[in-house]
């Protein structure tokens, strides 16, 4: 059983267009990360929330603690977002507390 | 800053040989973190240390060793190889896991990619 779900899976896209992404959870959280990693392999953190809405550039990320549920947005996409894009959170149970669990990721493909 | 390093970024073993990853941060973080990316599989934590001279285990610890001397480095040890250990392993640091405010904001290193023959 995935803690963390992202849909979709894959997502072709044309230069312009807004994006979504989705991530559903299953635990308990004090916070949620939302990464990209680039096609060469690297990893970035974009954003860390546990609640409301956060923005950086073209990029908007929000949750809904209640519904257990985030999205990250992406406005007038451009190929140099192609990327996989990773959620996690962070657990606030048991022995697992701190750490974070990964969804499998969202490969994101915009072509020009 | 050089971040989080990581080396080798690449090696190849034969099955039963160990080695050891190098990883190093210089931005004074509390916590460091190994993980294992597989295809198809989210990222899985291997080992964790919340400080110099405090190591507990993720979620996939077997047939890895950690050791944390010194706030700066966390190596990760590969006892006895085997092929299921091929992967890329990432190591990532932040202030603390414990605390709010950006603080937990995770840096990468660049991976390791590891092949076991």
């Amino acid at each position: 059983k995935n803690e963390v779900e992202q849909s979709p899976q894959n997502l072709t896209a044309q230069e312009g267009e807004f994006i979504t992404i989705n991530c559903s959870y299953s635990v308990g959280i004090s916070a949620l990360h939302w990464l990209q990693q680039h096609p060469g392999g690297g990893i970035v953190s974009l954003f860390m929330l546990s609640s409301g809405k956060k923005k950086h550039g073209r990029l908007i990320a929000t949750i809904n603690i209640q519904e257990k549920h985030s999205s990250l947005h992406i406005t007038a996409s451009h190929p140099r977002d192609s990327a996989v894009y990773i959620c996690a959170v962070k657990g606030n149970y048991g022995g697992s507390q701190g750490n974070l669990i990964f969804g499998k990721g969202t490969k994101l493909s915009v072509k020009p | 800053n050089a971040g989080v390093t990581q080396t080798p970024k690449f090696q190849v073993l034969k099955t039963g040989q160990s080695m050891t990853l190098q990883c190093a941060q210089d931005m004074n973080h509390e916590y460091m973190s190994w993980y294992r990316q597989d295809p198809g599989m989210g990222l899985r934590l291997i080992h964790y240390s919340v400080g110099a001279g405090i190591t507990d285990q993720g979620e996939v610890p077997n047939g890895y060793n950690v050791s944390r001397s010194t706030t700066e480095d966390f190596p990760l040890r590969l006892l006895s190889a085997a092929p299921s250990q091929t992967s890329v392993y990432f190591c990532a640091s932040s202030y603390s896991m414990g605390r709010q405010g950006g603080q937990e904001t995770q840096y990468f290193g660049p991976g390791t990619r590891l092949l076991v023959l």
